[in-house]
């Protein structure tokens, strides 16, 4: 498998425009994470997908933040309008069931630089 | 509320042994894992616990204490590639459904 797939790798935006990150979970995960990580705030929670459902959306920082998950291969987190504040890594990640074997896998990130 | 507490930073010597510590307080608790994150890297998975004692997975162990809310990883025979942060994350399964909260990572520094 070549595991959890994210794009693009590198985002440099102006603020007030929109930006997508997309991510590709593992194919049979039933879990898909988005988390943000930044130096000051570590690796923060935003939004967890079960079978493609939202559960939980209380760390999405804001209405300009929002993710969806239409199927069970792909998974998009949108910011509009962007601001120099949301500049951070966003990692994606997936997980089947407890996970317990081998954690839940990772992308590589997407780092994000809004001016 | 949910709170995990690791040193910010820690530096050993080639060879030696580091132990990194975790304590935790959280609603629910469902496992504990400990990932290794590169500088501009993923996190990567190391270990995982769930009932009390130790793992062992070659060079690097982990410990869990759930009464106690604490946790280590204990790095033996460290290389200079073990340099890196090492990240404590407790899972908890609120309505059922499981999600991974992180520590903010102890960053290791082995020197020659």
């Amino acid at each position: 498998d070549a595991g959890v797939i994210q794009s693009p790798r590198h985002e440099v935006t102006e603020m007030g425009q929109e930006v997508t990150l997309r991510c590709k979970p593992i194919s049979g995960h039933d879990y898909l994470f988005w988390y943000r990580q930044t130096m000051m705030r570590g690796l923060e929670l935003l939004i967890y997908f079960n079978n493609n459902v939202p559960i939980d959306d209380s760390g999405m920082p804001e209405d300009r933040f929002s993710a969806k998950m239409p199927n069970a291969s792909f998974s998009t987190l949108k910011i509009q309008p962007s601001e120099p504040r949301d500049s951070a890594v966003y990692f994606c990640a997936s997980s089947l069931g407890t996970a317990s074997d081998y954690g839940y896998t990772f992308g590589s990130g997407t780092r994000l630089t809004v001016v | 509320g949910q709170n995990i507490d690791q040193p910010t930073e820690m530096t050993a010597t080639e060879g030696a042994i580091v132990q990194i510590n975790c304590t935790y307080q959280t609603s629910g608790f469902n496992g504990l894992f400990w990932y290794q994150q590169h500088a501009g890297e993923a996190p990567t998975f190391l270990s995982y616990n769930v009932l009390d004692g130790l793992e062992e997975k070659g060079r690097f162990s982990s410990f869990l204490s759930r009464s106690k809310g604490y946790s280590y990883l204990l790095l033996k025979e460290l290389q200079m590639k073990d340099s890196a942060s090492y990240l404590c994350a407790v899972r908890v399964n609120p309505g059922g459904y499981n999600k991974l909260i992180f520590g903010a990572g102890t960053r290791l520094a082995v020197h020659p």
